[in-house]
């Protein structure tokens, strides 16, 4: 069975700081990974998503994420936050049939 | 421009009584989910469907049920509703099996 798990549950950083937020997936076909952020009190937007091609995708606003296949993870990684940046961040694997399975998700709280 | 929208956004009710959440979405997407979002388990699939007339079972579909009788609307009832669903349910929609999801805004639910 497919499963995600996201390493931290929370992440206090500052502003202008370098985050990386953890996620390791299990899966046993082929791998389409997702990247969702939810700004509180509103529902998830995609920020970013692994289908095939290059390993590294980009967001627009600055996130970065990583496939890496032999260590199955898709680590979110920004080389400086801003206050805005504060959310909570899910990380998902497709699984069959176009549902997505979600990990715990990660709540990434930006200090000034 | 398209959209998915839930209603009610906050609803209190007592236990026993039946609730339905409402979700409807303009993209003429095929694919629709309920999920519901419970502190420090992510967001947990309850039901899905992949067009009219077809509604699956998710990990949590236990005193939930859905309908789809058209391709814009997927309604989730609780026949009896319990403290345990005490939650904030998200509807999302996809076009094809791809795995990217529109969510809407949720809908908060208190169960007394």
């Amino acid at each position: 069975a497919q499963s995600v798990t996201q390493l931290d549950s929370q992440v206090p950083v500052f502003e202008e700081a370098p985050v990386e937020l953890r996620c390791n997936y299990s899966s046993s076909v082929s791998v389409y990974l997702f990247w969702y952020v939810q700004y509180p009190n509103q529902g998830l937007q995609l920020l970013l998503k692994y289908l095939s091609g290059s390993t590294l995708v980009e967001s627009i606003n600055g996130f970065e994420a990583e496939f890496n296949k032999s260590q199955t993870s898709f680590h979110l990684r920004k080389p400086s936050v801003h206050i805005s940046d504060t959310a909570e961040y899910f990380c998902a694997v497709k699984g069959k049939g176009g549902k997505l399975i979600f990990g715990q998700g990660t709540e990434l709280s930006v200090k000034p | 421009d398209a959209e998915i929208t839930q209603s009610p956004r906050h609803k209190i009710t007592e236990t026993g009584r039946q609730v339905t959440l409402a979700c409807h979405q303009t993209w003429n997407h095929n694919n629709m989910f309920w999920y519901r979002q419970d502190l420090g388990h992510g967001l947990r699939l309850i039901h899905y469907s992949y067009g009219v007339q077809d509604t699956n079972k998710g990990e949590v579909s236990d005193g939930y049920s859905v309908s789809r009788s058209n391709t814009e609307d997927l309604p989730l009832t609780l026949e009896s509703a319990a403290s345990s669903q005490t939650s904030v349910y998200f509807c999302a929609s996809s076009p094809v099996n791809t795995g990217e999801l529109f969510f809407g805004e949720g809908s908060r639910l208190t169960v007394l």
